[in-house]
């Protein structure tokens, strides 16, 4: 168990431009989830993969978000015209389940995102 | 409607004295809780869960968690605090397939 990883830890970028986030899950699990925390606040739920499949997005997902997982694995999360108000830390997380409310979330460390 | 509350945003305990974290929720149906630390700059770690079943669960580092319906409460303790606990906690509300409802955390600051 490598525990779940976050690349990049940190990224600036100006406003406009686009970004993409990746997130390694543990091997095993085939839930993947995206929460976005600002500063002072807790973890938001933005959307999760079961396997390959995306089944939900938050209302927060605007259309300029966009997450995938291509082979039921890694994640991407792309922010396309980034905004100053998308400055937040990007957690990705992962469980293994085949029911709605067991197997707690693994997070990784967090991707901090800072649009200037 | 589905909500965590963290009452308290900061609280300093001092090093070796007992902690409570106050968490209420709100919630239509059976609550199934949780308890995350970040620390700066981390991912968010889990310290316990409640399902079912008993009441006070018991979590990694010596803490615990009381789950108490009639007052929608699912506050964390800890007899004896140490320095290396000062983090921020978070409580959770599973609304279903491990969407998390959280609280706005506390800060735990642990004076010497």
């Amino acid at each position: 168990d490598t525990g779940v990883s976050q690349d990049p830890r940190h990224k600036i970028t100006k406003r406009g431009q686009n970004v993409t986030f990746r997130c390694d899950p543990i091997s095993e699990h085939n839930r993947l989830y995206w929460y976005r925390q600002t500063l002072g606040q807790g973890p938001e739920f933005l959307t999760y993969f079961q396997n390959e499949a995306q089944l939900e997005k938050s209302r927060l997902l605007s259309d300029r978000f966009s997450a995938e997982r291509p082979k039921g694995s890694f994640s991407t999360l792309e922010i396309q015209r980034t905004e100053q108000g998308d400055s937040a830390m990007y957690l990705c997380a992962s469980s293994f389940g085949s029911d709605s409310y067991n197997s707690p979330l693994h997070f990784g460390n967090g991707t901090r995102l800072t649009v200037t | 409607a589905q909500s965590v509350t963290q009452p308290d945003i900061h609280i300093t305990v001092s090093e070796g004295a007992s902690l409570e974290l106050r968490c209420n929720y709100s919630y239509g149906a059976t609550p199934y809780l949780f308890w995350y630390v970040q620390s700066p700059g981390q991912g968010l770690q889990l310290l316990l869960k409640y399902f079912s079943g008993d009441t006070l669960v018991q979590g990694i580092k010596g803490f615990e968690a009381e789950f108490k319906r009639s007052q929608s409460s699912f506050n964390l303790r800890k007899p004896s605090v140490h320095w290396s606990d000062a983090a921020e906690y978070f409580c959770s509300l599973n609304t279903g397939f491990q969407k998390l409802v959280f609280g706005t955390g506390t800060r735990l600051l642990v004076s010497p």
